[in-house]
């Protein structure tokens, strides 16, 4: 299994562009999430998704989107960058089994706005 | 809303001591875990931890113990015998087993010096 994958590492942008994180798993878990992590302020749950098809808001869901249309993949869209979205990117799936409860985190995105 | 409290953003410790991180949570709810993450400078999350909040008994993995004190919601980890690997960045968690969101505190730096 490859775990969590997450591209692209690094990314630039300027204000106002668009851009997608890509997040994917191959442990065919129905629970996936995306946080971003700021100096000071640990991980803030921006959106999870509990199965396809279906979404939630997090912590921090503005000027985000997300759409989960398989179980694998779970993008997260910035719709107009910010630069107060400067931050690193973590997706993350869980598994549940039993008394078994675990999150498996991607190796993260570190995203600059200009 | 839950919140988890990380009250130590700094600390260190001697090579082969005993270290302690704290962590506060606060939750209405009944239906939860608890999460000790660590995050090393290569910013992958590693889970070094887990607590159901309905076992009373402290979980322990290997040098690394919880001291879990349910109606004082208070979670924090003792890193036994502390090795130089451990320097890292550890993040406490809560997790809903209703929701499904999973809350992070923010973080406390631990260096162990040789």
């Amino acid at each position: 299994n490859a775990g969590v994958t997450q591209t692209p590492k690094f990314q630039v942008l300027k204000t106002g562009q668009s851009m997608t994180l890509q997040c994917a798993q191959d442990m065919n878990h129905e629970y996936m999430s995306w946080y971003r992590q700021d100096p000071g302020m640990g991980l803030r749950l921006i959106h999870y998704s509990v199965g396809a098809g279906i979404t939630d808001q997090g912590e921090v869901p503005n000027g985000y989107n997300v759409s989960r249309s398989t179980t694998e993949d779970f993008p997260l869209r910035l719709l107009s960058a910010a630069p107060s979205q400067t931050s690193v990117y973590f997706c993350a799936s869980r598994v549940s089994q039993g008394s078994t409860d675990t999150q498996y985190f991607g190796p993260g995105t570190r995203l600059t706005v200009l | 809303a839950q919140t988890v409290t990380q009250s130590q953003p700094e600390m260190s410790v001697q090579e082969a001591e005993t270290v302690t991180l704290s962590c506060t949570y606060d939750t209405s709810e009944s239906n939860y875990y608890l999460f000790w993450y660590k995050q090393p400078p290569s910013r992958q999350m590693i889970l070094v931890i887990r607590q159901e909040a309905y076992k009373q008994q402290n979980a322990t993995e290997n040098r690394f113990s919880v001291n879990f004190q349910k109606a004082a919601k208070s979670f924090s980890l003792k890193i036994s015998d502390s090795q130089l690997g451990d320097t890292a960045m550890y993040f406490c968690a809560f997790y809903s087993g209703n929701t499904g969101k999973l809350i992070f505190g923010q973080g406390t730096t631990l260096q162990v010096k040789p």
